[in-house]
């Protein structure tokens, strides 16, 4: 059975610090996506990234990097000098092959940035 | 480019009532998902619609039901509310079904169910 593990329910880091958001991921399937997604208060759901299984490549977009390592099931996300615009709530998710494109969600961590 | 729309933003009703949610998609996509999410908790799996058939459902009884229409807008519907189907219920379109073809997320509709 798929499942997503975010142990980390809220962070809180000052402007400027660096902060690491922990995803952990069970999967029967070889093949599979790993997406990462910010919830604003606003409640709309913005696409970060996504990573297919076959690809660990590190990724780094501005400020933003991910390390995905099949090994320990983890694909972790880093934000470098966060920013007040920062503060969301933020979703590590599974997409298995088979199937709807059905999005398997963690229960979120939210990152609070104090100016 | 047209995003994700979904309407009304918020609603109250009161147990074992009736609440349609609307979903109009992004420009070109013909794939609708809806989810659930509950306070403090990830969206869930409810279902997804693909030319105008249900393609895929999570683990929903039949109260919750859906429709999409030939312009790929849907519906979601809800009979017999109970007080546990209070949450945000968001609608996300993509251009194809597949776990390969990112969602675009509305901004949900809040439901409140007294």
């Amino acid at each position: 059975a798929q499942k997503v593990t975010q142990a980390q329910t809220e962070i809180s880091v000052v402007e400027k610090e660096d902060v690491t958001l922990d995803c952990v991921y069970e999967t029967r399937d070889t093949t599979y996506y790993l997406f990462w997604y910010k919830q604003p208060p606003s409640g709309e759901l913005v696409f970060l990234i996504r990573r297919n299984s076959f690809d660990e490549q590190n990724e780094i977009s501005g400020r933003y990097s991910w390390n995905f390592q099949k090994s320990t099931s983890s694909f972790n996300f880093t934000i470098t000098a966060s920013q007040v615009v920062d503060s969301a709530v933020y979703f590590c998710a599974l997409s298995e092959e088979t199937g709807a494109n059905n999005l398997f969600f963690g229960t979120g961590t939210r990152l609070t940035v104090i100016p | 480019e047209t995003g994700v729309t979904q309407s009304p933003t918020h609603l109250i009703k009161t147990r074992g009532q009736q609440v349609t949610l609307r979903c109009s998609s992004q420009s070109g996509h013909n794939t609708v998902s809806w989810y659930q999410q509950a306070l403090g908790q990830g969206p869930q799996f409810i279902f997804q619609y693909y030319r105008e058939e249900e393609n895929g459902r999570g683990n929903f009884p039949p109260r919750f039901s859906g429709l999409q229409f030939p312009n790929y807008s849907s519906e979601l519907n809800v009979n017999a509310l109970e007080l546990d189907d209070s949450a945000l219920y968001l609608c996300a379109s993509s251009w194809r079904p597949g776990y390969n073809s990112p969602l675009h997320f509305g901004n949900g509709t809040r439901l409140t169910v007294t």
